[in-house]
């Protein structure tokens, strides 16, 4: 069963632009979220996260937004950069569990 | 600050043998230690974590096993290795308790041939 779902498996943006990388998730019980970056043949980095009782999280470039009432998270990416050519991985966690399930992850190629 | 090692970086063994991988963290105590696996055009999934030493929660059923000898270190085996545990292996840590993000060392491509 899987939990967290990214169903984008590849995204193409335009240097400059934004991208958005979605995001859902069907346990009503999780309460954080987070976000990572992977290059290949290197391990995930965490880029950003969101607890549940916000519903908006910015760092600089990026932005993730979590809608409850949908399960859905999203994160965007703003201008985007070549450097942002990465696979994206959405993940998630339950209060008091010491776990993160993650989605399957989204290709995001940055075009100049 | 913190850092994870882990190692080898890459691998290839022939199916039946035996595997060890090793990851230690540095600059932190008591961490909360795991491996996932990548498997080729999938996400990450869940194989193992640990709170403490001695403690292993175990995600999925395979050939695969852990051990947590000591507070930073965490080593993943398999006695004999399946065509299907070839994959990309990733050590992670975080700090104790809910809420904290992974942080990952860079992985261990194993390929069983």
């Amino acid at each position: 069963d899987q939990q967290v779902k990214q169903n984008s498996p590849s995204l193409s943006v335009q240097e400059g632009r934004i991208s958005i990388l979605n995001c859902d998730y069907t346990n009503s019980m999780f309460d954080y979220f987070l976000w990572y970056k992977k290059y290949p043949a290197e391990g995930p980095t965490f880029l950003i996260s969101i607890s549940s009782i916000k519903d908006k999280n910015e760092d600089g470039r990026f932005t993730v937004f979590l809608n409850k009432s949908a399960k859905h998270l999203s994160l965007h990416i703003v201008p985007s950069q070549p450097g942002d050519s990465a696979v994206y991985f959405c993940a998630a966690s339950v209060e008091g569990a010491q776990k993160l399930v993650f989605g399957q992850g989204t290709r995001l190629t940055i075009n100049p | 600050s913190q850092t994870i090692h882990q190692w080898p970086a890459t691998l290839v063994q022939p199916v039946g043998s035996p595997l060890s991988l090793e990851c230690t963290v540095e600059g932190t105590s008591n961490p909360n230690l795991y491996w996932y696996r990548q498997a080729a055009g999938r996400g990450l999934q869940l194989l193992f974590y640990s709170v403490g030493i001695g403690q292993i929660s175990s995600e999925v059923p395979q050939n695969l096993s852990a051990s947590r000898p000591q507070d930073r270190q965490f080593i993943l085996s398999s006695k004999k290795l399946l065509l299907s545990d070839s994959g990309f292996y990733l050590c992670a840590w975080s700090v104790r308790g809910s809420g904290s993000p992974l942080h990952f060392g860079n992985g261990t491509r194993l390929t069983v041939t």
